[in-house]
């Protein structure tokens, strides 16, 4: 069964500090994994987008990993601001599909303080 | 603003009620897309539409659930006798016809069935 899982289900820290976020899937067969921002009551929003070739990218401040052996992913948050608090979400794309082509984790809430 | 929209932002009706969402993709795609997300989850496929054509449904779309997208551009989805159950965020999205199928997110419909 297609899943994607991610952990911790939430985080709390201190603005200024760095953060990493995990993502884990079974999804066959491979073709994309994306990590989306979602802020509450707003529509996902794409900050990367990976291929099975891709170990790293980044978007600003996020940068992601995959290592697509493992099937794991993460998202790595550098010098968190208070506007990084959101939902982020891990997303895994099927190959050759369309419609249910997308599997979408539960999302990590990440609060940041001052 | 991904360049999708949606409207209304939030709907708040009474159990029985119909109610109709719109969606408004971005020009150029082809593909349309409708989630739902209730609060602590990932989107959960609904639908699917390439040009007007509805080429797939989630087994998540009961026959209280219909969607439309009759000129290939705006969509529409309507849910019949609403139910409690019903109270969720309904997303939109719309990609092109890519090798990465990206999707863009509108800003979802937040209904609430009383």
């Amino acid at each position: 069964k297609n899943q994607v899982e991610q952990s911790p289900q939430s985080l709390i820290i201190l603005e200024g500090k760095n953060c990493t976020l995990q993502c884990n899937y079974t999804v066959s067969p491979f073709s994309n994994l994306r990590w989306y921002k979602q802020d509450t009551g707003r529509g996902p929003v794409s900050l990367t987008i990976m291929t099975f070739s891709e170990n790293t990218k980044s978007n600003g401040r996020y940068t992601a990993t995959l290592d697509a052996d493992t099937k794991q992913s993460s998202l790595h948050i550098t010098a968190s601001q208070l506007s990084d608090s959101a939902s982020y979400i891990c997303v895994v794309s099927a190959a050759n599909q369309a419609g249910t082509a997308l599997i979408f984790g539960k999302g990590t809430t990440l609060s940041v303080s001052s | 603003d991904t360049g999708v929209s949606q409207d209304p932002r939030h709907k708040i009706t009474k159990r029985g009620q119909n109610v109709t969402f719109r969606c408004d993709p971005i020009s150029e795609h082809n593909r349309l897309y409708w989630y739902r997300q209730t609060l602590g989850q990932g989107p959960e496929f609904l639908t699917y539409f390439q040009n007007e054509a509805q080429l797939e449904k989630s087994r998540l779309l009961s026959d209280r659930f219909s969607a439309e997208r009759p000129k290939g551009s705006f969509s529409t989805l309507e849910i019949q006798r609403t139910e409690q159950g019903d109270s969720a965020m309904y997303l939109c999205a719309s990609s092109s016809a890519g090798t990465f199928n990206e999707q863009f997110f509108g800003p979802g419909t937040r209904l609430t069935v009383l």
